[in-house]
């Protein structure tokens, strides 16, 4: 089957770094998504890994090994806004992307 | 750029009642998407466009769902009859190609009392 694991819920304190982990077991890889989800508000996208290794951009960095079926979504510099769900999300190939159901994060001061 | 569009923003129906939903996609983008996501839950595709084809539907409960793409750029999505379990939010994505980034709309909150 299709499988994305992600913890439900992370605490961390403004100014902190979090970490937070996506494992996942699909039939295919084509590259995984993090989108961040504000609550009532729509998915937005952050970062796209095909490739193993770290992509870094500005405060949000993520990392993937395609061999251990596994990424990170680092946050830096936590501010109180980054208070959200993260969502992690897989294109298996063939035209379907699953999504994990995010981690929600809580940021305090 | 225009992102995408949806209405309406929130709807409020009784069971075995009907509704329908719209979506029009960012400009240019093929792939188009309807998520269900319950409230606390990640999105669960219900059915996928490739232009007006359908590629996925796999998890669209067809005895109740539908939904069409005309000339391959709005999309409608209908519920008829509602149960209880249907209340969440509807979101419509849209990317260039499937392996693309997926692009949001603001999602119709559903309530079926």
């Amino acid at each position: 089957g299709q499988n994305i694991d992600q913890p439900t819920e992370m605490t961390a304190t403004e100014g902190a770094i979090v970490q937070i982990n996506c494992t996942y077991q699909t039939s295919g890889f084509n590259g995984l998504f993090w989108y961040q989800q504000h609550a009532g508000e729509a998915p937005t996208f952050l970062s796209y890994n095909v490739l193993d290794g770290l992509e870094e951009k500005g405060r949000f960095s993520s990392f993937l090994s395609r061999s251990k079926g596994y990424s990170y979504l680092l946050l830096k510099e936590l501010q109180m806004k980054d208070s959200a769900s993260y969502l992690c999300a897989v294109n298996t190939g063939g035209f379907k992307t699953i999504f994990g159901a995010g981690t929600r994060l809580f940021v305090k001061a | 750029e225009a992102g995408v569009a949806q209405s309406p923003r929130y709807k409020i129906i009784e069971k075995r009642q009907s509704v329908a939903f719209w979506c029009n996609p960012i400009s240019g983008h093929a792939t188009l998407y309807w998520y269900q996501q319950i409230l606390g839950q990640g999105p669960k595709l219900l059915i996928q466009f490739q232009n007006n084809g359908v590629v996925d539907d796999s998890q669209l409960p067809k005895d109740r769902f539908s939904a069409e793409r005309l000339k391959g750029v709005d999309s409608t999505l209908k519920i008829q009859p509602a149960k209880l379990e249907d209340s969440a939010v509807y979101l419509c994505a849209s990317s260039l190609q499937d392996t693309d980034t997926q692009y949001f709309g603001p999602g119709t909150r559903l309530t079926v009392l």
